[in-house]
């Protein structure tokens, strides 16, 4: 389909391992979001970026959290030397540019850190 | 304090039953969102709204800016609809982020 697709949907590393998560906009979208959504909650805002430019990395929990889009279009979150805090769904949106446009959000990566 | 509070947390209904789930806010926002989420995570944007009221189907949205609270109705509630119902905003200082609630996880039975 030409949805927001994420890879891999489940991935398990040991604690201190360095992770990547994958996210393949809609294309000819502009915006595109990550956030994490520990069990039970709510997503919370991670990053947003507008074509390859990181807008706003303010939700990044802490330095060893990295995201980048470097042609616009694909985008890589890295969590550099995991911790068990960091076990989470991490789920990419991406979005037409415009403040009136809808997210559409891909199905997530589920990260357990053991 | 949240800034998005969502009620109740948990909902079970029978087949046929009509359903309300709240969302009270406490910043101005630009728009209000209702997503749904099925087992094993995707989400779906069902409502965008910012005034008055959407329909679409069985879903109903409401929103009453001057109190800071909206509704998500559905009517004559079936099994799939059984998911977590979640409410997200966009305050007005941001033209991108959204802040979302807990979520309310709504179970039908047959």
């Amino acid at each position: 389909g030409a949805g927001v697709s994420q890879s891999p949907r489940y991935k398990v590393a040991k604690r201190g391992q360095d992770v990547a998560l994958r996210c393949d906009p809609i294309s000819g979208h502009v915006s595109l979001f990550w956030y994490q959504q520990a069990l039970g909650q709510g997503p919370e805002f991670l990053t947003y970026f507008q074509n390859e430019a990181q807008l706003d990395k303010s939700g990044l929990p802490s330095d060893r959290f990295f995201a980048e889009r470097p042609e616009g279009s694909v985008s890589t979150l890295k969590i550099q030397r995991t911790q068990q805090e960091d076990s989470a769904v991490y789920l990419c949106a991406s979005s037409l540019e415009g403040q009136h446009q809808p997210q559409h959000f891909g199905d997530g990566t589920r990260l357990s850190i053991l | 304090k949240n800034e998005v509070e969502q009620s109740p947390q948990n909902l079970t209904a029978q087949e046929g039953e009509f359903i309300t789930i709240n969302c009270s806010y406490s910043v101005g926002i630009s728009a209000l969102h209702w997503l749904q989420q099925h087992p094993g995570g995707g989400i779906v944007s069902l409502f965008m709204l910012s005034s008055g009221k959407k329909k679409h189907g069985r879903l109903i949205a409401t929103i009453n800016i001057q109190e800071k609270h909206s509704s998500l109705h559905i009517t004559a509630s079936h099994p799939r609809d059984s998911a977590v119902y979640i409410c997200a905003v966009r305050s007005g200082g941001s033209n991108y982020k959204l802040t979302f609630g807990k979520g309310t996880l709504l179970t039908v039975n047959p």
